[in-house]
């Protein structure tokens, strides 16, 4: 089964860093660019960060608001990409989805919270 | 920068035409992709590279684009397709991707 499963979301406090991953089964994941996306709770989507393939150079791409604070990787032996978020602010509180895919073919996670509050 | 601009809202009666627009700069040169989403779920592609259908997705949403607008067009809109739509387009010349602010569709 094509699945994106997204997992670590917590309950933190401002200014600490948590991870989270995003377990990609059923499909080529090397082949695909990984996006995180979020969303607020009653707000709309927000894309946050992307890493391509390795055949598009593995690159990385942030929103400005979470550059500087959150890091993107993947390991394609794993199938899992990694969001890794420092100095956590309040308005980081969201709903974290991963997705994949590449024209008609599209995936989302069921997402994973993600809280910051003191 | 890579910013969208959607309606708020658009309402409909069953079996009319909606269509909610996506305007943004980058446009012209970027494809356009449009998102369903329900309450309490994932998002789901409706539309991909301006155009083109999912398979899955009824023959009753289209794309269309034209210089920095982006339509996504109901023709006959029922009950189920209530919903948050959502535009989503990339600009690579600031390496960057975005989502328009969503458009919340009432069908009744």
């Amino acid at each position: 089964e094509v699945q994106l499963v997204e997992s670590g979301g917590d309950l933190v406090q401002p200014g600490r860093s948590l991870r989270l991953s995003c377990l990609a089964s059923g499909f080529t994941f090397d082949d695909y660019t990984v996006n995180w996306v979020r969303q607020a709770p009653g707000k709309g989507l927000e894309w946050v960060s992307l890493i391509r393939s390795k055949a598009y150079g593995g690159t990385t791409e942030y929103a400005a608001s979470v550059k500087g604070r959150f890091t993107i990787s993947r390991d394609d032996s794993k199938t899992i990409a990694y969001l890794e978020m420092n100095s956590l602010k309040s308005e980081d509180t969201a709903l974290y989805y991963c997705n994949m895919g590449s024209g008609a073919f599209d995936i989302w996670g069921r997402g994973t919270k993600v809280i910051v509050s003191s | 920068s890579c910013e969208l601009t959607q309606p708020p809202s658009v309402s409909v009666s069953p079996g009319q035409t909606a269509r909610i627009t996506c305007s943004g700069d980058a446009l012209p040169r970027k494809y356009v992709y449009w998102y369903q989403q329900k309450s309490g779920q994932a998002p789901v592609l409706v539309i991909y590279e301006d155009t083109k259908r999912p398979s899955g997705i009824p023959d009753r949403f289209s794309g269309s684009s034209s210089g920095t607008t982006a339509t996504l067009t109901l023709s006959g809109a029922q009950v189920e397709d209530e919903a948050d739509y959502y535009c989503y387009s990339t600009d690579s010349s600031v390496n960057h991707s975005a989502f328009g602010g969503g458009t919340k569709l009432t069908v009744l």
